[in-house]
């Protein structure tokens, strides 16, 4: 079963403004992960943390992550052209040796 | 390092034809997860494999479909009498050990069946 799930499905906002999708998760986790996939192409690593971290930064990307609330969050700030694409968290479930993917946010920015 | 390298990048197969996948993992890389996604759709869990050894194939469906890590050589997904409903991309990502930090992906093959 799906382990994550991402809100909002769509999203589309203006060059240079903030955006920001959640997920929420089921069971207890290790860490959770947040990945990018360009249309057509695999997936990136985006950024890691830890389930006993609260918040991470890598560039202008700031994730949050909830454990009480089991939900996290994505923030990329001062959003590009290039920010276009599916946005997908995945977690470590059920004995920890594989990650489960939400279905992610498509996010769209305008120019 | 050329990175996990999938091929082949599409592959179109009639009805009833077997399919063959190969994922290829970063050079130091000794376990391979295969995902299968749908369009418009998240990735979804097939099999998780170590070399020789499959660990979990919780994700897989019972019939028709099989994997394998030789020692030697890439991994395989193996798809038997393709049917439409195969139609996905597939997606392989490879990990130096039995952790979950920051898997490395494929670019991933494009099944049609047609």
């Amino acid at each position: 079963s799906q382990q994550g799930e991402e809100d909002p499905q769509a999203l589309s906002i203006q060059e240079g403004e903030n955006a920001t999708m959640n997920c929420s998760y089921k069971t207890s986790i290790n860490n959770l992960q947040w990945y990018r996939q360009n249309s057509g192409r695999g997936l990136v690593h985006l950024i890691l943390i830890r389930s006993n971290e609260r918040e991470k930064h890598s560039g202008r990307l700031r994730v949050t992550l909830d454990t009480s609330k089991k939900s996290s969050s994505l923030l990329i700030t001062a959003s590009r052209a290039a920010d276009t694409a599916s946005y997908f968290c995945a977690t470590d479930a059920d004995g920890h040796d594989k990650i489960i993917f939400g279905k992610g946010t498509r996010l769209h920015i305008l120019p | 390092n050329a990175g996990v390298m999938q091929n082949p990048r599409h592959l179109v197969r009639r009805r009833g034809q077997e399919a063959r996948l190969r994922c290829s993992p970063m050079k130091g890389h000794s376990h391979v997860y295969w995902y299968r996604q749908l369009p418009e759709e998240g990735l979804k869990f097939m099999v998780y494999l170590q070399k020789e050894n499959i660990i979990d194939e919780s994700g897989m469906p019972k019939e028709r479909f099989s994997a394998e890590f030789p020692k030697e050589g890439p991994s395989i997904l193996r798809i038997q009498q393709v049917v439409r409903g195969d139609s996905a991309a597939y997606f392989c990502a490879s990990s130096p050990d039995r952790s979950s930090y920051g898997y490395t992906f494929g670019s991933g093959t494009r099944l049609t069946v047609v």
